[in-house]
């Protein structure tokens, strides 16, 4: 199973400051098919979880531009411009490139400072 | 407006059996593959099945392999978990989701406890 592992497990930040969350998966996410299957997702207190970000880069409709995604291989990492109140939340990273099973990071919990 | 909502969670003993349904409305059900996904309370998140646009391939995270079955009625556009030999680690949020790998189309839960 490919296993991701995420950096920090907890962050604090000032509000207005960046943010950046580290996932390392143990094997390279590049697909023979030549797309990377990386993707990250945000959960708000009591919500479910919703996708910010597929295939390492790409922004899902409706995310502010404040959020991106980068990397290859086995390092991937979400940014958060300026951190704004309501990016409080739990981070998940997942990779669908190599599966079964899907696999996701422990996730990355954001508090404001 | 898309939405997914799925029922059929509660308490239940050790051995015991639920089966959870999702409904879809707003999307061509069909289309996709569709995925069960849950969460243990302050947990992460953990992949349990998903199942291809014509139930033709499922497949499953090894710790449900055996117990759980994924299954769909794309006329009624209906995804289900029948969930069997329930054991305490089975206690959780399952979401459904659409999609091979869940994307941006998820429910808001249904708590399956697991207990005597």
């Amino acid at each position: 199973d490919v296993v991701m592992t995420q950096s920090p497990l907890s962050l604090p930040v000032t509000l207005g400051q960046p943010a950046s969350i580290s996932c390392r998966s143990s094997q390279s996410l590049a697909h023979s098919d030549g797309s990377t299957y990386l993707n990250w997702f945000q959960q708000r207190p009591g919500q479910s979880p919703r996708r910010l970000i597929y295939k390492v880069s790409k922004r899902d409709s409706g995310v502010p531009e404040r959020f991106s995604g980068s990397g290859s291989g086995t390092d991937f990492t979400l940014k958060i411009s300026r951190v704004e109140a309501e990016d409080v939340g739990v981070y998940y990273c997942m990779q669908g490139t190599d599966w079964p099973p899907i696999t996701f990071g422990q996730g990355t919990r954001l508090e404001i400072k | 407006e898309v939405q997914l909502v799925e029922s059929g969670g509660g308490l239940v003993q050790p051995g015991g059996s639920l089966r959870l349904s999702c409904v879809v409305s707003g999307l061509s059900f069909s289309n996709y593959w569709m995925s069960w996904v849950r969460q243990v309370p302050g947990r992460g998140l953990e992949w349990v099945a998903n199942i291809k646009q014509d139930g033709s391939e499922k497949y499953y995270v090894d710790s449900v392999r055996g117990r759980f079955t994924i299954s769909r009625d794309n006329a009624q556009n209906s995804l289900y978990l029948q969930m069997n030999s329930l054991r305490g680690e089975d206690t959780a949020v399952y979401f459904c989701a659409r999609g091979q790998g869940p994307d941006e189309y998820w429910g808001q839960g249904t708590q399956v406890t697991v207990s005597s």
